[in-house]
């Protein structure tokens, strides 16, 4: 069964200074692996996504993320926070879609809370 | 763009009543979800539907149940609603044969 883990229930961080949340996935089959973020009272926003090709996915925001297979991760970086990237931040897995429709399996959640 | 609408952002009912949370999407999707949201857990799968008046459980399906007689509405409906089901509601639509889902405002549902 698919599993995702977020190593980091929360991640404070003074603006400007460089951020990495991660992610580690299980799977015995190919996945695609998504970030979407959470701004207070919102539903999610997709930030990024890997479905294959290139194993450095860049997002909206400034945001990117590295696929490591060999050690099932998927962090999230952005080299400069900005006060905005105040969020709750959620990695999720899928296998390949099968009849059309992809389940996603999220994590736990990580949030980010940039301070001035 | 796509606009994935919940019928309420604030809910507040009593044990035992029955609850209807409805989710309407506007971008003619053939795939709709529903998760709950609480803290620690992330979100997770309640119901999903594949099209009309088809509904595959999720994760955590247990009293809860499902209805989509139109394709752009999904309603999830509480039977009998209880203290354990106070949590956040997330509604999500994604197309057949992409990969992204998107997601409403989420409707937090207390009860008391």
């Amino acid at each position: 069964a698919q599993s995702v883990t977020q190593l980091d229930s929360q991640v404070p961080v003074f603006e400007e200074a460089p951020v990495e949340l991660r992610c580690n996935y299980s799977s015995s089959v190919s996945v695609y692996l998504f970030w979407y973020v959470q701004y207070p009272n919102q539903g999610l926003q997709l930030l990024l996504k890997y479905l294959s090709g290139s194993t450095l996915v860049k997002g909206i925001n400034g945001f990117e993320a590295e696929f490591n297979k060999s050690q099932t991760s998927f962090h999230l970086r952005k080299p400069s926070v900005h006060i905005s990237d105040t969020a709750e931040y959620f990695c999720a897995v899928s296998e390949s879609p099968m009849r059309g429709y992809n389940k996603l399996i999220f994590g736990a959640g990580t949030r980010l809370a940039v301070h001035p | 763009d796509v606009k994935v609408t919940q019928s309420s952002r604030y809910l507040v009912k009593r044990t035992g009543e029955k609850v209807f949370l409805e989710c309407v999407q506007d971008m003619d999707h053939e795939n709709m979800f529903w998760y709950r949201q609480d803290p620690g857990l992330g979100l997770r799968l309640i119901y999903f539907s594949y099209d009309v008046k088809m509904k595959e459980k999720g994760d955590i399906p247990e009293g809860y149940s499902v209805s989509r007689e139109k394709k752009e509405r999904f309603s999830l409906i509480l039977e009998s609603a209880s203290t354990n089901q106070t949590s956040m509601y997330l509604c999500a639509s994604s197309s057949t044969g992409t990969d992204t889902q998107y997601f409403g405002p989420g409707t937090r549902l207390t009860v008391l």
